[in-house]
């Protein structure tokens, strides 16, 4: 079976710190694994998946196979950037469904 | 820039009745896929169609959930009976079908049902 972890229902830090969103994820085949974001009263929207190995909006995210973990980084957390955060796995097999983690709100004050 | 679309955006409804979603997803998405939301929780998946045949409905209550999507372009997600646990977030999401697995999953604002 598989599992996807976000350990921290809310985390809150200042304008211009770093910000770390832990996600871990367990299934014993080779997943794939996304970062998506809902802005308030937004829908929710991709940020970044591992295959592409982009920086959106400052963001990265290295996935760990030994730590089975995709966590989400960012140096310089901005206002703008407060929002939910889910973590989701896609088993990388014929079907396309996604298994979410129960998400982080991240509030950046001022 | 399209979205997928999905109607109506609040329900409110009582234990017992029928109710009705409707998703509209991007053009030219071949798959397309209902989540529930339960508040607290991330989306989980009831049911994933791949044109107008269902691929995926493990997790749907078939005793009282059901979901069609006849040419494969628009589809419904009715419960009926409605009860009160089924009170959540209704996501619609379309992605296109690519050779190799699937494209990015796109969603709607979504419909939220409160069963009173």
């Amino acid at each position: 079976a598989q599992r996807v972890t976000q350990p921290e229902k809310l985390l809150s830090v200042f304008k211009g710190a770093p910000v770390e969103l832990k996600c871990n994820y367990s299934y014993s085949g080779s997943p794939e694994l996304f970062w998506y974001v809902q802005y308030s009263r937004q829908r929710l929207q991709l940020l970044l998946r591992h295959i592409s190995r982009e920086s959106i909006k400052g963001f990265t995210a290295d996935l760990n196979k030994g730590e089975t973990s995709f966590h989400l980084k960012k140096p310089f957390a901005q206002e703008e950037d407060s929002a939910m955060y889910y973590c989701a796995l896609n088993r990388g097999s014929t079907l396309g469904r996604l298994y979410f983690g129960r998400g982080t709100q991240l509030t950046v004050w001022p | 820039e399209a979205e997928v679309a999905q109607s109506p955006r609040y329900k409110i409804t009582e234990k017992s009745q029928a109710v009705a979603f409707w998703c509209d997803p991007i053009s030219g998405h071949a798959t397309l896929y209902w989540y529930r939301q339960i508040l607290g929780q991330g989306p989980e998946l009831l049911v994933q169609f791949q044109d107008e045949s269902v691929v995926d409905d493990s997790q749907l209550p078939k005793d009282r959930f059901s979901a069609e999507r006849l040419k494969g372009v628009d589809s419904t997600l009715k419960i009926q009976p409605a009860e009160l646990g089924d009170s959540a977030m209704y996501l619609c999401a379309s992605s296109r079908r690519l050779a190799g697995g699937y494209d990015t999953q796109y969603f709607g604002p979504g419909t939220r049902l409160t069963v009173l």
